[in-house]
């Protein structure tokens, strides 16, 4: 079946412009989660969703980071007034729910975001 | 602070060579435990889950897994590595108070020498 899939794949912007990453979840998993994957800082979360429930966005760096998730499926990672620092592998993950031992985060492709 | 280390950044192996990458976390109480691999130019995959019961694990590809409670550590084990186990691999583990957030290891870099 399908896997989870993120677009664009590259994404080169100016410092100081706004970007959008999208990510489509294997169908009927409720849980969603972004994270970043950096040379400096490693593999690290950013944003969680399960189900109708409030996000989790103790991971985002600063308030220019948002993220949205329509319909509980699609989500949209915004980076407002793009830095430098931004530059990294922007990471989406889905899982069917929480806890368990059939638990497992799957992971899409990733955008590679350059902020010029 | 709380984290998750793996003891070597690059491992060089000759193949059928044995391989352990270390992994230890500082959390305390109840953790979930997995390692992760990503091939070049793949995406991230799961080797292999700890939740409970039997503390060896085996995962794909002749991979396992042995959590040591006491010594808070998951360290990933192969007895014989190929050319195509050349990959990054990362240690992570879920925090029982963390809810279902990952929280990874910086990565080790294997490359076996064909």
């Amino acid at each position: 079946g399908a896997g989870v899939s993120q677009s664009p794949s590259n994404k080169v912007t100016e410092k100081g412009k706004d970007v959008e990453l999208r990510c489509d979840p294997i169908s009927g998993h409720t849980a969603l989660y972004w994270y970043r994957q950096s040379l400096g800082q490693g593999l690290e979360f950013l944003i969680y969703f399960q189900g109708n429930s409030a996000p989790d966005k103790s991971g985002l760096p600063s308030d220019r980071f948002s993220a949205e998730r329509t319909g509980g499926s699609v989500s949209t990672l915004t980076i407002q007034r793009t830095q430098q620092e931004d530059s990294a592998v922007y990471l989406c993950a889905s899982s069917p729910g929480t806890a368990g031992p059939s638990y497992e985060q799957y992971f899409g492709p990733g955008t590679r975001l350059t902020v010029t | 602070a709380q984290s998750v280390s793996q003891h070597n950044h690059h491992v060089i192996l000759s193949e059928a060579a044995s391989l352990e990458l270390g992994c230890n976390y500082s959390y305390g109480g109840t953790v979930n435990l997995f390692w992760y691999v990503q091939y070049p130019g793949q995406h991230l995959q799961l080797l292999l889950k700890y939740f409970s019961g039997d503390p060896l694990v085996k995962g794909i590809k002749g991979f396992e897994a042995e959590f040591i409670k006491s010594k808070f550590s998951f360290n990933l084990r192969k007895p014989s590595v190929q050319w195509s186990d050349t990959a990054e691999y990362f240690c992570a583990v879920i925090p029982w108070e963390y809810g279902n957030k990952l929280v990874f290891g910086a990565g080790t870099i294997l490359r076996v020498k064909s």
